[in-house]
């Protein structure tokens, strides 16, 4: 079965800590997202890649950065915490598409991280 | 600027009634539409997708959507609901990499 892990469950980290989210997926996926989901919002992106080392904002970058040195792995790292980067953050990833058949796959998401900064 | 728009946040229904959760999307080009469910402390599954031909799409856990290309509407239905579908919602759009998430429709089953 197709798995897209997150490594954490649940995280409690203090301000001002430099934090990483880490995301593997074992499908060979092109594609790989962070998102962040908050009640009322629902999710926001934060970041995407479409290939190794590329790397493109989403709509709310700010405060977050990534890292994709491998193409199954995509991090999130918050460079120093704050408390209102409190929230659910989920992973995402797909197969690469501008046209084609594979156009209209969806995501295969991660279980989420929740992180809770004190 | 495409967008999803889903109507409802919460939609409390009696267990065994029937349900429909709204959304309506936004697009000048062609989009692929998806439903996705969130159960308590999980990720997102996939519950149905519409990339072309049928209007109505049948997915897991008896549900079903039907694509109106006049009303640009994506709306989730299923016939009698279960306490099992007590969840989150998700209506989304896609156009070549992109995806548009709606805000997410919380689906209360009541005993």
């Amino acid at each position: 079965d197709v798995k897209v892990t997150q490594s954490s469950r649940y995280l409690v980290k203090r301000t001002g800590e430099k934090v990483f989210l880490e995301c593997v997926q074992d499908m060979d996926h092109e594609n790989m997202f962070w998102y962040r989901q908050d009640p009322g919002l629902g999710l926001r992106l934060i970041y995407f890649s479409y290939d190794v080392k590329m790397k493109e904002k989403g709509d709310i970058p700010e405060g977050y950065s990534v890292s994709r040195e491998k193409k199954e792995r995509f991090s999130l790292i918050l460079e120093s915490a704050s408390t209102n980067q409190t929230s659910m953050y989920l992973c995402a990833s797909s197969l690469v598409s501008w046209t084609g058949p594979t156009s209209g796959y969806g995501y295969t998401f991660g279980s989420g991280t929740r992180l809770t900064v004190v | 600027a495409q967008s999803v728009t889903q109507l409802d946040s919460q939609v409390p229904v009696f267990e065994e009634a029937p349900v429909e959760l709204r959304c309506n999307y936004s697009s000048s080009v062609s989009v692929y539409l998806f439903w996705y469910v969130q159960y308590p402390n999980q990720g997102l599954q996939l519950l149905l997708k519409y990339l072309s031909g049928s209007t109505l799409v049948k997915g897991i856990n008896g549900f079903e959507a039907e694509f109106n290309k006049s009303q640009t509407s994506f709306h989730l239905r299923k016939p009698s609901v279960h306490i099992s579908d007590t969840a989150e919602y998700f209506c989304a759009s896609r156009t070549g990499n992109q995806f548009y998430f709606g805000t997410g429709t919380s689906l209360t089953v009541i005993p």
